[in-house]
């Protein structure tokens, strides 16, 4: 199995700040990567699909990019709405496996 | 607006069956690859199943291989999860989800329920 590895696994930041998640794979997944967002009690949130193709309807201050083994979401200026636990997943093989998960908690 | 509607989580003993059921709407379901995924209380999140779009392909996560079948039936926009021998650590919120796509491989979740918890204890 594909492992993910996201770094940190939580991180502080207040509204404006920017912020950046890694998620690392183990193995070459070309760009099938995707991020989510889930708030505390709800479903999670597609993000960023194809390691860099904004979902539509999220805001563009949220990026994604990489290839192969290693990716990034980027928050551009984080909003109030922004804090949640985000979570990488790679559609490469089977299983699809996800990160453990960051969560972005307010300074 | 896409609805998926997730219904059948209980307490259950270990070694019991349960039968989770996914009500979808909002979208032509017969073209689309489901899933299920779950996550465990304060856990991340684990993918368990896909179904292709007509059923004729199915994949399990190989913690639940031979005890768990994922099924569809496209006439009543609906997708199924037989559980079987469960375990304490089948304990989880079960959500269902749609893929992008409706290939063999499956790609990514764009919609998901609510979630379903099960809740497997003696």
């Amino acid at each position: 199995d594909i492992q993910m590895t996201q770094s940190p696994s939580s991180v502080s930041a207040s509204v404006g700040d920017r912020v950046t998640i890694t998620c690392r794979a183990s193995q070459d997944i070309s760009r099938w990567l995707a991020w989510y967002q889930q708030k505390p009690g709800k479903a999670p949130k597609l993000l960023i699909y194809a390691a860099s193709r904004l979902q539509g309807g999220v805001p563009s201050g949220f990026s994604g990019s990489g290839s192969g083994t290693d990716f990034t979401l980027t928050i551009n200026s984080v909003q109030p709405e922004d804090f949640a636990t985000y979570y990488c997943q790679q559609a490469n093989s089977f299983p699809h496996t996800f990160g453990q998960g960051t969560k972005l908690e307010i300074k | 607006e896409v609805q998926l509607v997730e219904s059948g989580g209980l307490v259950i003993q270990p070694g019991g069956s349960l039968r989770l059921s996914c009500a979808a709407s909002g979208f032509t379901f017969r073209d689309y690859t489901m899933h299920w995924v779950r996550q465990a209380p304060g856990k991340g999140l684990e993918w368990v199943s896909l179904i292709t779009w007509d059923g004729g392909s199915t994949f399990y996560a190989d913690s639940v291989k031979g005890r768990f079948a994922i099924s569809r039936d496209n006439s009543k926009n609906s997708l199924y999860l037989q559980m079987n021998t469960l375990r304490t650590e089948d304990t989880a919120l079960y959500y269902c989800a749609k893929d992008t796509g409706s290939s063999i491989r499956g790609y990514y979740f764009d919609f998901w329920g609510q979630g379903t918890l099960v809740t497997v204890s003696s």
